[in-house]
C-alpha cells in the first residue's frame, strides 16, 4: 500500500520552463491538495480538490494550474517557472470529514534558476 | 480567515527534559486544531487533533496538547523528550464547511535535542 506518491523527488528548471509535479494516491480519498513549504512560512495551500472534476484555489494559487480527472491523480502544473517558485512541494490527501488526518507524500524539491 | 502563529522558531531541549511548543490561532468560530511533525526529508505526520470535547488531547509518541479557548492557544507538550523527537513541528487550524478544505499551518518550530 503506497499511500501518497509524488514524482519527481527533485527537479531543476530554468526560468520560463514548464513542468508537472505528479501526485498519485491509492487510498480512495476524495480530497487532495498541494502545499508548498518555504523556510519560516510553514506550509501554504496552493490548490485543492474535493473530487474528480472539482478544484479550487488555496492561499497561493498564482503560477500554478491543477486538474482532477480521476480520484487517484492530482497533478500540479507550472506553466512558466519563476525563481520564486523554488520550494518543496507536498501533496496531501484526506479521508472524509473536516477533522480527518492529512496524509502527505514525501515531497518534491524544485529549484528554478 | 483563519491564521496560526508559532512564536518559537527554534527550541533546544536536553534529552529527558520536558518540552512545550506554543501555538496561537485566530478563527471566529470553533476551530479544528492539529499538530503535525516533520522529520528531516519526510512529509508531515499527524501527532494529535482537537475538534470537540475534552480540551486535553493525547496523541502519538507521548505528546499531548491543551485547547484553551480564552487564550486562543493549543500548546503541545511532552514530559520527557527523546533524541528521536528532534524534528520540526507544525500547528494547523481548520474548520467546518468550506474553510475546512483550507487547512492553515503555522510557520513551524524546529526542535533540537541535546544529549
Amino acid at each position: 500500500n503506497a499511500g501518497v506518491t509524488q514524482t519527481p523527488k527533485f527537479q531543476v528548471l530554468k526560468t520560463g520552463q514548464s513542468m508537472t509535479l505528479q501526485c498519485a494516491q491509492d487510498m480512495n480519498h476524495e480530497y487532495m491538495s498541494w502545499y508548498r513549504q518555504d523556510p519560516g512560512m510553514g506550509l501554504r495551500l496552493i490548490h485543492y480538490s474535493v473530487g474528480a472534476g472539482i478544484t479550487d484555489q488555496g492561499e497561493v494559487p498564482n503560477g500554478y494550474n491543477v486538474s482532477r480527472s480521476t480520484t487517484e491523480d492530482f497533478p500540479l502544473r507550472l506553466l512558466s517557472a519563476a525563481p520564486s517558485q523554488t520550494s518543496v512541494y507536498f501533496c496531501a490527501t484526506r479521508g472524509q470529514g473536516y477533522t480527518g488526518e492529512l496524509f502527505f507524500g514525501e515531497g518534491s524539491r524544485l529549484t528554478v534558476l | 480567515a483563519q491564521s496560526v502563529t508559532q512564536p518559537d522558531i527554534h527550541i533546544t531541549v536536553s534529552e529527558g527534559a520536558s518540552l512545550e511548543l506554543r501555538c496561537n490561532y485566530s478563527y471566529g468560530a470553533t476551530p479544528y486544531l492539529f499538530w503535525y511533525v516533520q522529520s528531516p526529508g519526510q512529509g508531515l505526520q499527524l501527532l494529535l487533533k482537537y475538534f470537540s470535547g475534552d480540551t486535553l488531547v493525547q496523541g502519538i509518541k507521548g505528546f499531548e496538547a491543551e485547547f484553551k479557548r480564552s487564550q486562543s492557544s493549543f500548546n503541545l507538550r511532552k514530559p520527557s523528550v527523546h533524541w528521536s523527537d528532534a524534528a520540526e513541528y507544525f500547528c494547523a487550524v481548520g474548520a467546518q464547511g468550506a474553510a475546512g478544505n483550507k487547512l492553515t499551518f503555522g510557520g513551524g518550530t524546529r526542535v533540537l535535542v541535546k544529549p
